[in-house]
């Protein structure tokens, strides 16, 4: 079955702080992994999407590494701000239609 | 900014009551989907369409029914609405790879 399973459930750091959360996948075959940011009550936002053979992809303060042999990624979040309070979630794409969705990480900054 | 809506925002109904959430897009994309999500836990897919006339059941089964006359457009109805209906929906629709699914603004439902 394919899953998207993330860790940690939820996260606590003090603002400035360097944190990295994890996704691990079983989607077969795999298209592509995303990773949103999702403020309370509002839409998901893209941060970054990555193919098979792409290992790495940053967007300013995020970094995701993707590892396709052992169907790993994570997201790095460098000199965290308030701002990065949200929940982070992890997207699997099987192809261009299914996206399997994690669970999500609840990060929180705190000052 | 991504160019898809979502009406109303927010809406409070009574129970029994028919309501039909809208949803927008304006990129041209074929593939629309509906999430629901209750606060602070994931998204679940409830419906989605591949282009017009094609229209799916995602992975959590729900008493809504949609229907994709236009591309732009991805109604989501509940022909009788319960509480058990309270909940956040949103509406996503995304391109060709390597685009993202952009999503709406969502609707929080609540029924009393």
């Amino acid at each position: 079955k394919n899953q998207v399973e993330q860790s940690p459930q939820s996260l606590i750091i003090l603002e400035g702080k360097n944190c990295t959360l994890q996704c691990n996948y079983t989607v077969s075959p795999f298209s592509n992994l995303r990773w949103y940011k999702q403020d309370t009550g509002r839409g998901p936002v893209s941060l970054t999407i990555m193919t098979f053979s792409e290992n790495t992809k940053s967007n300013g303060r995020y970094t995701a590494t993707l590892d396709a042999d052992t169907k790993q990624s994570s997201l790095h979040i460098t000199a965290s701000q308030l701002s990065d309070s949200a929940s982070y979630i992890c997207v699997v794409s099987e192809s261009n239609y299914q996206l399997i969705w994690g669970a999500g990480t609840k990060l929180i900054i705190k000052p | 900014e991504a160019d898809i809506y979502q009406t109303p925002r927010y809406l409070v109904i009574g129970t029994g009551k028919k309501i039909t959430l809208e949803c927008s897009q304006t990129m041209g994309h074929d593939k629309m989907y509906w999430y629901q999500q209750d606060p602070g836990m994931e998204l679940h897919l409830i419906h989605y369409s591949y282009g017009v006339n094609s229209t799916e059941k995602g992975d959590l089964s729900s008493e809504s029914t949609v229907s994709r006359i236009r591309t732009e457009h991805f109604p989501l109805t509940l022909e009788s609405a319960r509480p058990s209906h309270t909940s956040q929906y949103l509406c996503a629709s995304s391109g060709d790879f390597p685009k993202g699914a952009f999503f709406g603004q969502g609707t929080r439902l609540t029924v009393v």
